[in-house]
């Protein structure tokens, strides 16, 4: 079954950097656009970035644009965030998700939880 | 991007429907057939239950039925289960923006 295990998250300090991971299996992985969307705590969700399939089309939100990078490597099977200028509005659980259908996402996985906080 | 607008709660009985709406503007909901809903039980992931509008992912029970007029989409739940107490999300493609969720609706069951 199509399983999704986010890794990488953790306490970092205003202006700091993290890079999330995201193992998929269970689907072709090429085949399709992948997405992390976040989630601050108590609060709604967020859409973050997504990937296609190649990895040549990418797009972010405003609010991350410019300090995120999203990629991926479909040899490995993963799915990363490369997070840098970190501020504490970052705060959240962030989720990576598949996108089986056009923008929305399918499953998705357990989350990763990032605090920036000094 | 400004996130479209759910109320904060919904609620009804056992066996009742109730529906949810989502109002976005026409660079949104109303502008494309690409609205999804989403349930999230506390603690847990979120789960997509509708997407383009109207469509059931497989295992979605037929209970749950999406739908659109203008620049207002709706999630309805029918013969409320105990199970459905959830927080729910619509989100639609927003154009450049991308995609866009709603705030959510914290749905009740009495």
């Amino acid at each position: 079954q199509v399983q999704l295990v986010e890794s990488g998250g953790g306490l970092v300090k205003p202006g700091g950097s993290l890079r999330l991971s995201c193992a998929a299996s269970g689907f072709t992985f090429s085949d399709l656009y992948m997405t992390w969307i976040r989630q601050a705590p108590g609060k709604g969700l967020e859409w973050v970035s997504k990937i296609s399939g190649s990895g040549d089309t990418i797009y972010y939100a405003d609010s991350v644009k410019g300090r995120f990078t999203i990629s991926r490597d479909n040899a490995k099977n993963s799915l990363y965030l490369q997070m840098n200028s970190l501020r504490v509005e970052d705060t959240a659980v962030y989720y990576c998700a598949r996108d089986p259908y056009h923008y929305a996402s399918d499953p998705w996985g357990r989350g990763t939880l990032v605090t920036v906080s000094s | 991007q400004t996130a479209l607008t759910q109320p904060p709660s919904a609620s009804g009985s056992p066996g009742q429907s109730v529906a949810i709406s989502c109002t976005g503007t026409s660079s949104d909901v109303g502008g494309y057939n690409y609205v999804s809903w989403y349930q999230q039980h506390p603690g847990k992931a979120p789960k997509l239950m509708i997407y383009e509008v109207n469509k059931r992912p497989s295992g979605v029970p037929d209970r749950f039925s999406g739908s659109k007029s203008g620049n207002t989409a709706s999630l309805t739940v029918s013969g409320l289960q105990a199970e459905d107490e959830a927080d729910y999300y619509c989100s639609s493609h927003a154009g450049t923006t991308n995609v866009v969720f709603g705030g959510g609706t914290k749905l009740t069951v009495l």
